[in-house]
């Protein structure tokens, strides 16, 4: 069946880059997406990547696949103290039913000054 | 533009009691969803709406019911409530199935069952 697995926690230091990774084991999905929550809110999509791209950079996110892996990652460059949250990762494809939106446990970014 | 708006924020229920978590958007999606956060454990698809007056199962539908009777609406109903139930509730919408779709979610509601 379809699962997306990912490291709970990540620490990085203020300044530096953070890379959050993720596997998922469909290789019909379609569509792969980073979730961004912060405390006490609901999850805001930060960017998505088509399966029949490698590379998507958005100002200091970068997002990585390497479809023959099955593996996602996120790279924020300059991570800032606003950038702590848990973030997940997320893939749907066409055979699931209505396009359902599966979704990774999350990793929890923390900052260090 | 309120979005996706869910009430209520926190509800403390007792073992066997009922109750209906609301969920409104204001943007004519179509699809709107419910899940569930555990620690740990990320977010479990519970019910999903394609449209008004269709629904289906998530992957973890016991002890949930739900409706679309509007396009904006789609409450989640408790019928009796079980400790298991003890979770964070968000609702999500989005305009349609295609995954380009970003879909957007309200703030969660924070329920526990003693």
């Amino acid at each position: 069946g379809e699962d997306v697995e990912q490291s709970l926690f990540l620490s990085v230091r203020e300044g530096d880059s953070s890379v959050i990774n993720c596997t998922y084991t469909d290789s019909s999905s379609t569509y792969l997406y980073w979730y961004k929550q912060e405390p006490g809110a609901g999850l805001q999509l930060l960017t998505y990547i088509f399966s029949n791209m490698d590379m998507k950079q958005d100002q200091r996110l970068t997002v990585l696949l390497n479809k023959k892996d099955k593996h996602l990652s996120l790279r924020i460059a300059d991570t800032q103290t606003g950038d702590s949250a848990i973030y997940f990762c997320a893939e749907t494809s066409p055979y699931s039913s209505a396009s359902k939106i599966i979704f990774g446990s999350g990793t929890r970014l923390s900052i260090r000054p | 533009n309120a979005g996706v708006t869910q009430t209520p924020k926190f509800q403390v229920l007792k073992t066997g009691q009922s109750m209906t978590l609301q969920c409104a958007q204001d943007m004519n999606h179509e699809y709107m969803s419910w899940y569930r956060q555990d620690p740990g454990m990320g977010l479990r698809l519970i019910h999903y709406s394609v449209g008004a007056g269709i629904t289906d199962q998530g992957e973890v539908p016991n002890g949930y019911n739900v409706s679309r009777s509007t396009t904006e609406d789609f409450p989640l109903r408790l019928l009796s409530a079980a400790p298991s139930q003890t979770s964070v509730y968000f609702c999500a919408s989005r305009r349609g199935t295609g995954g380009g779709q970003p879909q957007h979610f309200g703030d969660g509601t924070r329920l526990s069952i003693l």
